[in-house]
Parts: C-alpha cells; sequence; structure tokens
C-alpha cells in the first residue's frame, strides 16, 4: 500500500536560487493538493488540483511560486529566486474526488526547505 | 475566513493520565477531521466525523463533533509515550469548496514515561 510520496525531504539552497518539489500522490485519487507548514503553526493551503486542472490557489502562492500536474498524477511545486521567509515545510496531500461530501486528505512526509 | 482555535497549545502529562485537547470554531463545518503529526513527518490522519453529535473511537482515543458541528474534542485515556505527537484538527468547508481543509494551530502533547 504506497502512500503520498515527496523529493526530496530535505532541500537546503541559497537565497535567490530556484527549487522544485516533487509529490506523487496515492494512485487512485484525482484530487492533489499543495500546502505550507511553518514552525508553530498548522498546515497552509497553497493551491489545488483536480486530475490536471489547477482550481484554487491561495494569496499566499506568490508570482515566484508555480505549481503543475501535467497529465493529473504527479505534481511539482516550483519557487523561483527563493527567499528566507520560504524557509518552511511544503506538504503535499491527495484524495478522492467525487461527490462526497467530505473528502479524507492524506498526506505526504513533506519537504523541509531551508534558505540560506 | 474561517478559523480554527485549539487548546491547549502545549500539553505535557505522565503516562497514565488521561487528557482531552478541543477544537473550536465560531462556523459550521461540514466535516471535522483530526491529524497526529511527529516532529519532521507529515500529518497522518486519525478520524473524521461528519455529523453534529458523532463519537467515534479508535483505541484508547475518543473524538466527538459538536451538535452544532463548530467544534470537537479528543479525549485520550491512559496516554503512553507513543501518543507523543502534535495533533491537529482541521475543517471542512460544504458544498463546492468541500475539497478545503482549515487547520488548528495544534496541541503539542508530551507524554513522560
Amino acid at each position: 500500500d504506497t502512500g503520498v510520496s515527496q523529493n526530496p525531504r530535505h532541500k537546503i539552497t541559497k537565497r535567490g536560487q530556484n527549487v522544485t518539489f516533487r509529490c506523487d500522490p496515492i494512485s487512485e485519487h484525482n484530487r492533489l493538493y499543495w500546502y505550507r507548514q511553518t514552525l508553530g503553526q498548522g498546515p497552509e493551503f497553497l493551491t489545488y488540483f483536480q486530475n490536471e486542472a489547477q482550481l484554487e490557489k491561495s494569496r499566499l502562492l506568490s508570482d515566484r511560486f508555480s505549481a503543475e500536474r501535467p497529465k493529473g498524477s504527479f505534481s511539482t511545486l516550483e519557487i523561483q529566486r527563493t527567499e528566507q521567509g520560504d524557509s518552511a515545510m511544503y506538504l503535499c496531500a491527495s484524495s478522492l474526488g467525487g461527490t462526497l461530501i467530505y473528502n479524507e486528505q492524506f498526506f505526504g512526509p513533506g519537504t523541509r526547505l531551508t534558505v540560506l | 475566513t474561517q478559523l480554527l482555535e485549539q487548546s491547549p497549545q502545549f500539553l505535557s502529562i505522565q503516562e497514565g493520565e488521561n487528557l482531552t485537547v478541543y477544537c473550536n470554531s465560531s462556523s459550521v463545518f461540514s466535516s471535522l477531521q483530526w491529524y497526529r503529526q511527529e516532529p519532521g513527518e507529515g500529518p497522518v490522519l486519525l478520524v473524521t466525523v461528519v455529523t453534529g453529535g458523532e463519537v467515534k473511537k479508535l483505541k484508547r482515543l475518543t473524538f466527538q463533533f459538536g451538535d452544532a458541528r463548530k467544534d470537537s474534542s479528543l479525549h485520550i485515556t491512559a496516554a503512553q509515550p507513543g501518543d507523543t505527537g502534535l495533533y491537529l484538527c482541521a475543517g471542512g468547508e460544504s458544498g463546492g469548496s468541500n475539497y478545503k481543509l482549515t487547520f488548528g494551530k495544534g496541541t503539542l502533547l508530551t507524554v513522560n514515561p
């Protein structure tokens, strides 16, 4: 039983560099989410895909951030010109779609980003 | 913006004690999920409650959803060191936004042997 996987688990970069993270969701899940979590906070919603369509982006997702899910399977989150304030845990989650009145999201282990 | 307040923020107890953590909001949620997160890892789903007044039990953990679906509690009986972690509640919006989860800041529980 494979869950959500994320790579890399840790990334250290210098300010101004670009970074890209990958998320592989649970195979039958058509919904995919990205969250950001900083110390002492719960996860904060960044963006949401249903299949390959990006249906919502949070105000937290500045124009330096871009996310894709080209074939409706894995997703990438790219941060351009990283800033120290981007240091956080980036979490990916997936869930089944359809007409459920609620959806249970299953999280990956996260990518810890440190910007020096 | 829907907000979830969790209390207490920190809790340190001895093995064998009972505890309750709370998750409160002024907003109504279609569902409420509880997660446990360990340092450096992603949150792990423990339970989902969807009906006002619903009670679910998971071994020594008891989850309750408030009658008005605005609040929830998690009670742990005879806590063990393995229960140590960050407990997060997350509320699901209703209707077309049911994909959205709003998280509280969490309760950091430490169970000392």
